[in-house]
């Protein structure tokens, strides 16, 4: 599976948005982009997923240019409980590991 | 969204113990993994278990570690001999099964977790 390399830290204010990008040069055609989120103590949490272009859902959004090498996580408006650690993983077809790295400690501040 | 709970929350034990960390996903799921997570460190893959078999296991998953599903519901993870190293948060992650619509490719539920202290 392609690795993943995404800043270690950010910060934002509440009422923001908040953008969090994830390169992933070697993502395979199979590969989709999976964004998970971490709050201390407690368990990963899957957030978004996409192939190519744009998705959204109630919580973010997700942006694939078309060479798919990189992909951009949206948060809108972030609150204090969008403080979290935010995961970039690629995933294959099928019931397989996920493979996390160190991810995206997001601070949000009043 | 399947629910996932473990058991116990918090697991204080003494080096060389041995230590049974459950899972009960709520619904029937087909796949179940074993992850930990050292404190201050990444989410590592310890284990993948499939009609009732191992499919695939880490490094880390080494001859001190066994999963088995010992009733068809619980998904158990043992160390047989705990080491200080071992402590960590253990989570249980489940896939597939029940309703697939709208369910993401490889998406993944974890429980709450076991934070394992090795004293």
């Amino acid at each position: 599976l392609a690795k993943t390399t995404q800043p270690i830290s950010m910060d934002s204010y509440e009422g923001q948005e908040v953008n969090i990008t994830c390169s992933h040069n070697n993502i395979a055609t199979n590969d989709y982009i999976t964004w998970y989120q971490q709050f201390p103590s407690q368990g990963p949490r899957f957030i978004i997923q996409g192939y190519k272009t744009k998705v959204t859902n109630e919580v973010a959004s997700l942006f694939i240019p078309a060479d798919r090498k990189s992909s951009t996580l949206s948060l809108p408006r972030v609150s204090l409980s969008d403080t979290a650690v935010y995961y970039c993983l690629v995933v294959a077809g099928g019931y397989n590991k996920l493979i996390f790295g160190a991810g995206t400690r997001l601070a949000v501040h009043p | 969204e399947p629910e996932v709970t473990q058991t116990p929350s918090h697991q204080v034990t003494q080096m060389g113990q041995e230590v049974i960390l459950r899972c009960v996903p709520i619904s029937n799921h087909l796949y179940f993994y074993w992850y930990r997570q050292i404190l201050g460190q990444k989410v590592e893959f310890l284990v993948s278990f499939y009609n009732n078999e191992i499919s695939e296991k880490s490094e880390i998953f080494d001859d001190q570690f066994s999963v088995e599903r010992p009733d068809g519901s619980n998904f158990t993870l043992k160390i047989r001999s705990t080491k200080l190293e071992d402590s960590a948060m253990y989570f249980c992650a489940i896939e597939g099964g029940g309703d697939p619509s709208g369910r993401a490719m490889n998406e993944q539920f974890f429980g709450p977790g076991t934070r394992l202290t090795v004293l």
